[in-house]
């Protein structure tokens, strides 16, 4: 069975700062990994997705990498600034199945 | 940008009344989700839909929970006899195809709460 976990759980830092996410799953035989930002009480907007033929996809300052063989995704943010607080899930989906399975999320704070 | 479009945004509801929870997907999308998140717990699938059937169903998709594409371009999650466990944020989304390549796109949720 699928676990998806993510740590930290939670993370503050200052302005400005590179972070990276990290999330670890059970099962390497996936099909592919998504990224999602989800705001306080709001819906979950995509943010990148990996094909389990990739080793890393990009958009802006935002940098996705995923290692099937280990069973882990980072998610690299580049200069973060306080727009970027909200908390960051990963999603695996995996063969033989139609859902995502999602992790726990991180919770991130990116203060002035 | 094609946007999944979610209604009611929150809807409260006493325990045993029948609630149903509005979603229009991506246009040309063919597969269709139900998640919800009970709060401070991970996102859960919930069942998935295609070609007007379900395609895969949780175990919380119980005979109290049914789906439907009652035309072009809605899709619907009904829950018969609500009960207090059942408050939590449902997300509807929507894939162009199953699984493989391809990008799961999510609406902004609507948070039922069960009294």
């Amino acid at each position: 069975k699928q676990e998806v976990t993510q740590i930290p759980a939670a993370l503050s830092v200052p302005e400005g700062e590179n972070l990276v996410l990290n999330c670890s799953f059970t099962d390497s035989a996936i099909y592919n990994l998504q990224w999602f930002r989800q705001d306080p009480g709001k819906g979950l907007t995509s943010l990148l997705l990996i094909q389990s033929s990739q080793r890393e996809q990009t958009s802006g300052r935002l940098n996705a990498s995923l290692d099937k063989s280990s069973g882990r995704s980072t998610l690299y943010i580049a200069a973060s600034q306080p727009g970027d607080s909200a908390t960051y899930l990963c999603a695996v989906g995996s063969y033989n199945t139609d859902k995502l399975i999602f992790g726990t999320g991180t919770r991130l704070q990116v203060f002035p | 940008e094609p946007e999944v479009t979610q209604t009611p945004s929150h809807q409260v509801t006493q325990m045993g009344q029948e609630v149903i929870l509005r979603c229009v997907p991506i246009s040309n999308h063919l597969y269709f989700y139900w998640y919800r998140q009970i709060l401070g717990q991970k996102v859960e699938f919930l069942v998935s839909f295609y070609n007007n059937e379900i395609s895969e169903k949780s175990e919380i998709f119980d005979d109290q929970f049914s789906v439907e594409r009652p035309d072009g371009s809605n899709f619907t999650l009904k829950i018969r006899s609500t009960k207090l466990e059942d408050s939590a944020m449902y997300f509807c989304a929507s894939t162009l195809e199953s699984r493989g390549n391809t990008e799961a796109f999510f609406g902004q949720g609507t948070r039922l709460t069960v009294v």
